[in-house]
């Protein structure tokens, strides 16, 4: 099956500042790519997603990478804001299921 | 939409004693899936279902966990009997979509302690 890794499994960053998070996937049949938020106590929510065919997407202050030649894909996050601070998840999507990695806890010091 | 419903929100139990979550999906979708959420493994999917149908249940850690989705708006993970190692999120999810497209709309989670 698909293997997702993803790093930092933490970040801290200063308010404005830009985070990244980056993920790697070993499926070369993998070729839907999101990523979710979970804030504290919540459910995970989806933020942003690329599906192999594209190398960019952005949304406001979100974007997402991907290389396919590599399996890697990556969070990019802009002028960073208090309400940032969550757990983000990697997922890739192989045959329906959905391989999400460990998760990186985003903290955005004020 | 109210959103997948997911109850208990909370569960405390002791060892031993059957547990039973339950899961509304959003009307109309065909897929469910259940996780599990801990601290050192993640979010780990133990079954989907689609169209009520089991697809997948590799992930399912042992026979003590059995799911059931007897029609398209309702679905149960039941354990029985529950162990202490079992404590974790369980949150359900639903999609609407073909092969290898689609969000998963997760519900709030039930929190499961056991004593």
């Amino acid at each position: 099956g698909e293997n997702v890794e993803q790093h930092p499994s933490t970040l801290s960053v200063q308010e404005g500042d830009s985070a990244v998070i980056k993920c790697t996937y070993s499926d070369s049949a993998s070729n839907y790519f999101p990523w979710y938020k979970q804030e504290l106590g919540k459910r995970p929510q989806l933020i942003i997603d690329i599906r192999s065919n594209v190398g960019e997407k952005k949304d406001q202050r979100i974007a997402v990478t991907l290389n396919k030649t590599a399996k890697h894909f990556s969070l990019h996050i802009t002028e960073t804001q208090p309400e940032d601070s969550a757990v983000y998840f990697c997922a890739a999507i192989n045959f329906n299921k959905f391989y999400f990695g460990s998760g990186t806890k985003l903290n955005v010091k004020p | 939409d109210a959103g997948v419903i997911q109850s208990p929100r909370h569960e405390v139990t002791e060892m031993g004693q059957e547990v039973t979550l339950r899961c509304k999906p959003i009307s109309g979708h065909d897929y469910l899936f259940w996780y599990r959420q801990t601290m050192m493994r993640g979010l780990e999917l133990l079954i989907y279902f689609n169209n009520n149908v089991p697809i997948d249940d590799s992930g399912m850690p042992e026979d003590r966990f059995s799911a059931k989705m007897p029609n398209a708006s309702f679905s149960t993970l039941k354990i029985q009997p529950s162990e202490p190692r079992d404590s974790a999120v369980y949150f359900c999810a639903s999609s609407l979509r073909r092969l290898n497209t689609g969000e998963l709309f997760f519900g709030e989670g039930s929190r499961l302690t056991v004593l």
